[in-house]
């Protein structure tokens, strides 16, 4: 099963407003990680966030991480056209195979209209 | 440029054939790993490797090998391909403690 849940599925919204996405996951981590795809492309990776960190910002992007409710969320600020894509989110499981491999979720298609 | 290579890009298979999606990375990482990725799944994990030599089973392994017998290469095999292994594949490569590197994807249809 996945370890990674994002919510919501699909997020439609106007330029220059912010988006904001959610990851839920399952076991104890040591880091996780967002990424975008556009589409029919490759992954790109955006921000990792260690276990012991709470917050993390990168240009636009923010996120958090609360280990505690086994959650995380991207917020993009100022969306542009060009942050349409698919966001994923990926972690390891320090209880088993440590950082060795990580498991993504189902993503979060947005769509940023002109 | 530096990155991942991965070929064919495009391949269409007859059930029952084998065949081999190559990877290649420039940039020394030590892990690789292979995803799959079909429409409203996410990726999947199918291998991945921690260096030359070492490779281990992710959460999809059934119908697929893989090898690492040098850190830049990491092919994945297809034994006997069935239709469910159509989808797009993705390899990755990144070092301990940073994000990965994705190539551009094979898309591979078994009819």
């Amino acid at each position: 099963s996945q370890q990674g849940e994002e919510d919501p599925q699909a997020l439609s919204i106007q330029e220059g407003e912010n988006a904001t996405m959610n990851c839920s996951y399952k076991t104890s981590i040591n880091n996780l990680q967002w990424y975008r795809q556009n589409s029919g492309r490759g992954l790109v990776h955006l921000i990792l966030i260690r276990s012991n960190e709470r917050e993390k910002h990168s240009g636009r992007l923010r996120v958090t991480l609360d280990t505690s409710k086994k959650s995380s969320s991207l917020l993009i600020t100022a969306s542009r056209a060009a942050d349409t894509a698919s966001y994923f989110c990926a972690t390891d499981d320090s209880t088993t195979s440590g950082t060795y491999k990580y498991i993504f979720g189902t993503g979060t298609r947005l769509k940023v209209l002109a | 440029n530096a990155g991942v290579t991965q070929t064919p890009k495009f391949q269409v298979l007859k059930t029952g054939q084998s065949m081999t999606l190559q990877c290649a990375q420039d940039m020394n990482h030590e892990y690789m790993s292979w995803y799959r990725q079909d429409p409203g799944m996410g990726l999947r994990l199918i291998h991945y490797s921690v260096g030359a030599g070492i490779t281990d089973q992710g959460e999809v392994p059934n119908g697929y090998n893989v090898s690492r017998s040098t850190t830049e290469d990491f092919p994945l095999r297809l034994l006997s391909a069935a239709p469910s292994q159509t989808s797009v594949y993705f390899c990755a490569s990144r070092s301990p403690g940073t994000g990965y590197t994705f190539g551009s994807g094979t898309r591979l249809t078994v009819v």
